[in-house]
């Protein structure tokens, strides 16, 4: 069973940023939080992940709470192209786990 | 960045038939890649994990005898839908980490059983 929670869908304006929300209350100490996005008939690309401390790169940022509990990620200026539906996963960052996707946040970034 | 292949990316076929649908990995080697399943509006579910070398494992309720998993060398894993029933259509798709633990998906074959 997925270990995370998130909204069935959000919505954003064009060009403000996006926040999507994630709770993954009984993370382990050795899990990762990953997020993924997949858009429509693509396979699912990797977006970003980190432990415990925030993460940014190119496509977004990633924030987790203290405790771990829950994290945002946040695309800083939402475009058309980022609509699509993001998974947030937690795993252990050792080779060979398998990812076991949540029903995920269904984005529409609208003009 | 690193890339997975499927082949191919959409297929029709008769129900009855078998159809095999391969996933390489394209400038890495991959000791383990994993088969997803996917239907319209839900969310990707976890069919087997793909061992070079060994047996696939299965996930349970996924029927080992009518999903063939072949990871034959460190580049390619086929799953061949054996005696595809309209149920079977889906999309399928399969992922590959890298040696740096770094997981990457195939672009996914669509699948339908008429």
């Amino acid at each position: 069973d997925a270990k995370t929670t998130q909204p069935p869908s959000m919505d954003c304006a064009e060009g403000r940023a996006a926040n999507l929300p994630c709770n993954h209350s009984t993370i382990s100490g050795n899990e990762y939080v990953y997020w993924y996005r997949q858009i429509h008939s693509q396979g699912p690309q990797y977006i970003i992940h980190g432990l415990k401390n925030n993460e940014t790169n190119e496509m977004a940022s990633l924030i987790i709470t203290e405790d771990r509990k829950s994290s945002t990620l946040i695309l800083p200026h939402a475009t058309l192209r980022d609509t699509a539906v993001y998974y947030c996963i937690v795993r252990a960052d050792t080779g060979g786990f398998k990812t076991i996707f949540g029903a995920g946040t269904r984005l529409f970034v609208k003009a | 960045g690193a890339v997975v292949s499927q082949h191919p990316s959409r297929v029709i076929c008769k129900s009855g038939t078998s159809v095999k649908i391969e996933c390489r990995s394209l400038d890495f080697q991959a000791t383990t890649m994993f088969w997803y399943r996917q239907f319209p509006k839900q969310s990707l579910m976890l069919m087997a994990t793909s061992n070079e070398g060994s047996k696939a494992t299965y996930e349970q309720g996924v029927e080992k005898d009518k999903f063939l998993i072949n990871h034959a060398s460190l580049t390619l894993s086929t799953l061949t839908v054996t005696s595809a029933h309209p149920e079977d259509s889906s999309f399928y798709i399969c992922s590959a980490y890298t040696r740096t633990d770094t997981q990457y998906f195939g672009p996914g074959t669509r699948l339908t059983v008429l």
